[in-house]
């Protein structure tokens, strides 16, 4: 049973698109993440929401754009896709009020191709 | 804004080698430390934690890591490792209370059998 489930697993378009990726998680978790990972493997935050909060957001281009419907959904959605959004994207979940430094369930991960 | 260094960026050791990769992280208030596993093509899972109490903290399959709170450092150490340990290690730290994570830049470890 699946925890934290991302759709699609890869994800190949053309630059310009636009495109969205969604991220549920069935583990009861109040704090949802998206992270970017690049070809260096380096991950970074995205954004976090607590129950459907924005709590961080950190400096992503606007053309990046999360939208939770409720607390155990989590989706991104990407406008006008650029070369250097290629990446694997990860969403994540924690336990507790803003997750308070809990460990984090990932996702398989989205990888994104732009061509 | 706190970081986290990883000096180790490629590690390649003999099955039934001992590891040791390193973590220093630049933050002097309380932290929370973590080890997280990426196996080839897979998501990343927790090793072990440190939140408090016994600096020496044990973790999943044979894994442990050490809080030395005077060299900012939380260094993941395994006796002998195998083939299957194969996989990217990622240190990261929250301060805190504060939920928002830092991740290192990761140590890729490739064990030859």
């Amino acid at each position: 049973d699946t925890a934290v489930s991302q759709t699609p697993k890869y994800l190949v378009t053309q630059m310009g698109n636009d495109k969205s990726i969604k991220c549920e998680q069935n583990l009861g978790h109040d704090t949802m993440y998206w992270y970017k990972q690049d070809s260096k493997k380096f991950l970074k935050i995205m954004f976090s929401y607590n129950n459907k909060e924005l709590i961080i957001n950190e400096t992503v281009p606007n053309r990046f754009s999360p939208k939770s419907p409720d607390k155990a959904h989590l989706n991104l959605h990407i406008n006008s896709l650029e070369l250097g959004d290629s990446a694997v994207y990860f969403c994540a979940s924690s336990q507790g009020d803003r997750g308070l430094g809990q460990p984090q369930h990932f996702g398989d991960g989205t990888r994104l191709s732009i061509l | 804004a706190q970081s986290v260094s990883q000096h180790n960026h490629h590690v390649i050791l003999s099955e039934a080698a001992s590891l040791e990769l390193g973590c220093n992280y630049s933050y002097g208030g309380t932290v929370n430390l973590f080890w997280y596993v990426q196996y080839p093509g897979q998501h990343l899972q927790l090793l072990l934690k440190y939140f408090s109490g016994d600096p020496l903290v044990k973790g999943i399959k044979g894994f442990e890591a050490e809080f030395i709170k005077s060299k900012f450092s939380f260094n993941l150490r395994k006796p002998s490792v195998q083939w299957s340990d194969t996989a990217e290690y990622f240190c990261a730290v929250t301060l805190g209370g504060y939920q928002k994570v830092t991740f290192g830049t990761g140590t890729k470890l490739q064990v030859i059998p």
